[in-house]
């Protein structure tokens, strides 16, 4: 299917462990982007990447890693999951700077 | 630094009457990306619209129109004749020209339109 795509939609996991975030994107859009939802902060940017194997840092990155290999995915990994990291997950992509940008529907990560 | 502004954390009106939803923005770039989203209840985030900083011409979309002031720095977004489907959070965002394309969120206004 055409888009951006998250999975899981939903996952809960342990503190301490280990989870990844899956985002794939079919129209080789240069620029994606990770965002975290918190009620009473709006969405709020971890990491972001301009093409691929170029990623960066964004507001919020402590606990979270990235990879982008390949221009379609971009996978962001909590290391040791904690409880102050549940939260929603967007993942975004965009073709250019300043362009519209199209998220994907939310992985809805608890930590317990 | 940016940032996005949006001051009223919820709203509540009655269908069919008109809401304005504010949003207030700082950056030191000429040249900047204005961007509002809807959140309905339903989670998915959904692109409005985009501005950008040398287009202060308001745009007006069915019920939904926008007020783009430089002088103020703002851009307000207004629903005329609101419906129970207008509920949501709207999301006001901003992009400047240096910043690799990230999206400086405002933490969104509720809107809850009642029957």
């Amino acid at each position: 299917d055409a888009g951006i795509t998250q999975s899981p939609r939903y996952k809960i996991t342990e503190t301490g462990r280990q989870v990844t975030l899956m985002c794939h994107q079919t129209w080789s859009h240069s620029y994606m982007f990770w965002y975290r939802q918190d009620l009473g902060h709006g969405l709020r940017l971890i990491y972001y990447s301009a093409a691929a194997d170029i990623t960066d840092k964004g507001e919020v990155p402590d606990g979270y890693v990235v990879s982008r290999s390949k221009t379609e995915n971009f996978p962001l990994t909590l290391e040791s999951a904690t409880r102050s990291q549940t939260s929603v997950y967007f993942c975004a992509s965009s073709v250019e700077q300043g362009r519209g940008y199209t998220f994907g529907s939310g992985t809805r990560l608890t930590v317990v | 630094a940016q940032k996005v502004t949006q001051a009223q954390t919820e709203i509540s009106v009655v269908e069919k009457e008109d809401v304005t939803l504010d949003c207030v923005y700082e950056t030191r770039d000429t040249t900047y990306y204005l961007f509002w989203y809807k959140q309905p209840p339903s989670g998915e985030l959904v692109f409005l619209i985009r501005r950008n900083s040398f287009d202060e011409q308001n745009e007006i979309s069915g019920r939904y129109s926008w007020n783009f002031q430089k002088s103020t720095s703002s851009f307000n977004f207004t629903i005329t004749a609101s419906q129970v489907v207008d509920s949501a959070v709207y999301f006001c965002a901003l992009s400047e020209e240096g910043s690799q394309g990230n999206l400086i969120f405002g933490k969104g206004t509720k809107l809850s339109v009642k029957p």
